[in-house]
Order: structure tokens, then sequence, then C-alpha cells
């Protein structure tokens, strides 16, 4: 059964620092891995899908990597602001189109 | 941009009421998924669907029926509604495996 961890599950830095957030899964058979992120009360929001023959997507001040040998993906945030506060959920496509979703990482950026 | 709407964003029912949520997009896309998102529990598959009149179980279907008679609307029906389904429910589309777009939520509470 495909598993998928975040970590860390909480993160709170002062505005302007480059972050790096980690997702792992268990199971390298997998089409595309998708990152999204929710605000609170509100629906997912699509940041960047990585398909599975990429190592890499990116979009403005974000960068994702993938790893499928060591099951593995990250979410670079460079120059973080206030308003990248949310939390980050990592998901990966497996067989059938399915959604697999890590618990997420909820992050703070202090102004 | 691919655009799913969720009809409600906020539903209160009371226990053993019939409960309709509706979705609905707007770019063709043939797969269609209903998740509930619980603290500490994430996000659960519900149901899906590939195409139309056709519906898969997901990891949670109990308690709930689905149905898609167009392409375009993907219904998740609570039978009989019961205070354990007071959650988020997220609904969201997609063209194969190429990334996911979900709608805004509902918010439901069952009293």
């Amino acid at each position: 059964k495909q598993e998928v961890t975040q970590i860390p599950a909480a993160l709170s830095v002062p505005e302007g620092e480059n972050l790096v957030l980690n997702c792992s899964f268990t199971d390298s058979a997998i089409y595309n891995l998708q990152w999204f992120r929710q605000d609170p009360g509100k629906g997912l929001t699509s940041l960047l899908l990585i398909q599975s023959s990429q190592r890499e997507q990116t979009s403005g001040r974000l960068n994702a990597s993938l790893d499928k040998s060591s099951g593995r993906s990250t979410l670079y945030i460079a120059a973080s602001q206030p308003g990248d506060s949310a939390t980050y959920l990592c998901a990966v496509i497996r067989y059938g189109n399915k959604l697999v979703f890590g618990a997420g990482t909820i992050l703070r950026v202090k102004s | 941009d691919v655009k799913v709407t969720q009809s409600s964003r906020y539903l209160v029912k009371r226990t053993g009421e019939k409960v309709f949520l509706e979705c609905v997009q707007d770019m063709d896309h043939e797969n269609m998924f209903w998740y509930r998102q619980d603290p500490g529990l994430g996000l659960r598959l519900i149901y899906f669907s590939y195409d139309v009149k056709m519906k898969e179980k997901g990891d949670i279907p109990e308690g709930y029926s689905v149905s898609r008679e167009k392409k375009e609307r993907f219904s998740l029906i609570l039978e009989s509604a019961s205070t354990n389904q007071t959650s988020m429910y997220l609904c969201a589309s997609s063209l194969g495996a190429r990334g996911y777009t979900f709608g805004s939520g509902t918010r439901l509470t069952v009293v």
C-alpha cells in the first residue's frame, strides 16, 4: 500500500528565508506527483505537477524535484513571504489515476 | 484554467436526512473524485468515476453513494446523514494522470 510522508509537520520561519519541504513515498511505481497548497477552510490549489519522467518543475519562487528511485520529492520556496503561510500537501498519482496524500506541512512565515 | 465548482460552501443538515453534494467541472475531464478531509486523518477517497454512469469505491465508501449522469457532473449522496459524516468534502477532476483540479470544498455539519 502506497504511503506518503511529509516532513516537517509544521514549520515557522522569518520572512525572506529559503525553505525546503520534504515528501517521501513508499512505492516508486507512481505516474506523477503533485504539490498543492491549502489555505484554512479552503480547497486545494495546485502548485506544481511533476511527471514521472521529469526530475523537477519550477514556477516563480517554487521549485519541486522528484527522485522516483529513492521515493522522494522536495518543494523549495525561495524568499518566503507571509502570504506563503498555508498547508502544503504532497500527493502521488498512482495506478487508476488516484491520488494518495501526505498529511501536509503547516507553514507559517512571520513578518 | 479548469474550474471545479461545488454548489455549497457550507451546509447544515439533520441526522437522518438525505444529502446531495454537487460538483461540476467545465473542461471535459473524464475522471472525477470525492474526498473528505478530517483533522488528523488527512484526505481520504470516498468514490471516483472514470466515465459517465461509471463509479468505483474508494477507501471509505460506507454511508455514501454517487451519481454521474453527465460527464461534467458528479454528485455525492449521503443516504442517511450521521454526525460522523460532519467533515470537509472536496471534489476533484483530472484528465488522465495530468494533474488534479480541486473545488473550493463543502463544509458539512450534521446535527
